[in-house]
């Protein structure tokens, strides 16, 4: 089955660190670009971050970058974003998203989310 | 970065009917321009890409046009499973930008 499936998210206080996963299967993974979206409750999609298949081409939102850091492990069909210096205003639920084989695009696969909460 | 301004931000309609959302670009995107509807509880998922094209699977009775600035979403005899929000997105240029999205009420 195509799918992705993040995992990671959890309760930290502000100014700490989190690391999402993102598991992919059911396609070959390194053949398409990757990202991240995030959802605050109750308010609509933003875009957090992309990567290419080589991890060549690395994108960040204004709002997170120098804070978070995209990867991906192809050997291991897994997307990562590291996320230090959490603010309340990180609370959201983070997706991963599928692109376009060797472009950034649309998203036509998008995973379940995992939940990150940045609370003291 | 490009900003894409959705109307109307809510929308309670009847089934059957027709069903037209709006996304406007700040600049001109082209056709990078993509459309996702987003049931209560759910992920995202992808209805048309390249402002026209059609995903795999999606019902035919959504369709997308526009290019440039001016995009539209029509679902055409609107269903109870179509209740749900639908968001615009631009891939023109990074950063990537939604619209803040249209939420569509079956009355």
């Amino acid at each position: 089955e195509v799918q992705l499936v993040e995992s990671g998210g959890g309760l930290v206080k502000p100014g700490g660190s989190l690391r999402l996963s993102c598991a992919a299967s059911g396609f070959i993974f390194s053949e398409y670009s990757m990202n991240w979206v995030r959802q605050a409750p109750g308010k609509g999609l933003e875009w957090v971050s992309s990567i290419s298949t080589s991890s060549n081409y690395i994108y960040y939102s204004d709002s997170v970058k120098g804070r978070f850091t995209i990867s991906r492990d192809n050997a291991k069909n897994s997307l990562y974003l590291q996320m230090n210096s959490l603010r309340a205003e990180d609370t959201a639920i983070y997706y991963c998203a599928r692109g376009m084989p060797a472009a950034f695009n649309w998203f036509d696969l998008w995973g379940q989310g995992t939940l990150v909460i940045v609370s003291s | 970065e490009i900003v894409l301004t959705q109307s109307p931000d809510f929308q309670s309609v009847t089934p059957n009917e027709k069903v037209t959302i709006t996304c406007r670009a700040s600049q001109n995107i082209g056709n990078f321009l993509h459309w996702y509807q987003q049931k209560p509880g759910q992920s995202p998922k992808l209805l048309i890409k390249y402002a026209s094209q059609s995903f795999s699977g999606v019902p035919s009775r959504f369709s997308g046009s526009g290019s440039g600035t001016d995009f539209t979403l029509t679902i055409n005899s609107l269903e109870a499973e179509d209740a749900a929000t639908y968001y615009c997105h631009q891939s023109r240029n990074f950063p990537l930008t939604f619209g803040g999205g249209t939420k569509v009420e079956i009355k």
